[in-house]
């Protein structure tokens, strides 16, 4: 069965500075996606960025990042020049190519001004 | 294009009374996951279903909670004779096929039960 972990249930940063949210998974599968979501005090699911297994560059979207390192099953998500929205509950989760997502149980990050 | 529609939002119930949970996927999308999320924990897979067809329910309770997705309208989570456990946010994600990253979520649906 798949896992995900999130060993850091709290994080925090100076707003402006950069900070690494970890999440390592276990799966026998080859093809697979990995993502990360963010959740605000909303609850909603926003999804933040998504990285393909089968491709070996590191997904980007602006400010978030991630180092993908595919024989160790880790996948952190980088965070540069954290703001203020930027706090939130923090999911990094697992999906085959069909099927249902595995999530982990999450990261608070708080950004202090 | 609208997203995904969940309703209601939030659900008050006492114990012993049914629960239902509506989940409207995003237009073209056939298939709808299920997830609940306990307090201050991450999202638990529940149900996956196609229309007319539950794909895969390992993650559901063995009594009390069924689902069901219709060739018409939306698809249902429905919790019988709910208890104080049951309170949490449930959320439907939808997605267009069986192969497929795409998982576009709702905003959830919070369930309190008194």
């Amino acid at each position: 069965a798949q896992t995900v972990t999130q060993s850091q249930p709290e994080m925090s940063v100076q707003e402006a500075e950069t900070v690494t949210l970890s999440c390592t998974y276990d799966t026998s599968e080859s093809d697979y996606y990995l993502f990360w979501y963010k959740q605000p005090p909303s609850r909603q699911m926003i999804l933040v960025i998504r990285q393909e297994a089968y491709k070996q560059q590191n997904a980007t979207e602006n400010r978030f990042s991630v180092n993908f390192q595919k024989a160790a099953k880790s996948f952190s998500l980088k965070i540069s020049d954290s703001q203020l929205g930027d706090a939130a509950m923090y999911f990094c989760a697992y999906k085959p190519n069909a099927g249902k997502s595995t999530f982990g149980d999450g990261t608070t990050l708080t950004v202090k001004p | 294009n609208a997203g995904v529609m969940q309703n209601p939002r939030h659900l008050v119930r006492r114990r012993g009374q049914e629960a239902r949970l509506r989940c409207s996927p995003m237009k073209g999308h056939s298939h709808v996951y299920w997830y609940r999320q306990l307090p201050e924990e991450g999202l638990k897979f529940m149900v996956y279903l196609q229309k007319e067809n539950i794909i895969d329910e390992s993650g559901m309770p063995k009594e009390r909670f069924s689902a069901e997705f219709p060739k018409e309208g939306p698809s249902i989570l429905r919790i019988q004779q709910v208890v104080r456990g049951d309170s949490a946010a449930y959320f439907c994600a939808s997605s267009p096929g069986t192969v497929s990253y795409e998982q576009y979520f709702g905003p959830g649906t919070r369930l309190t039960v008194t």
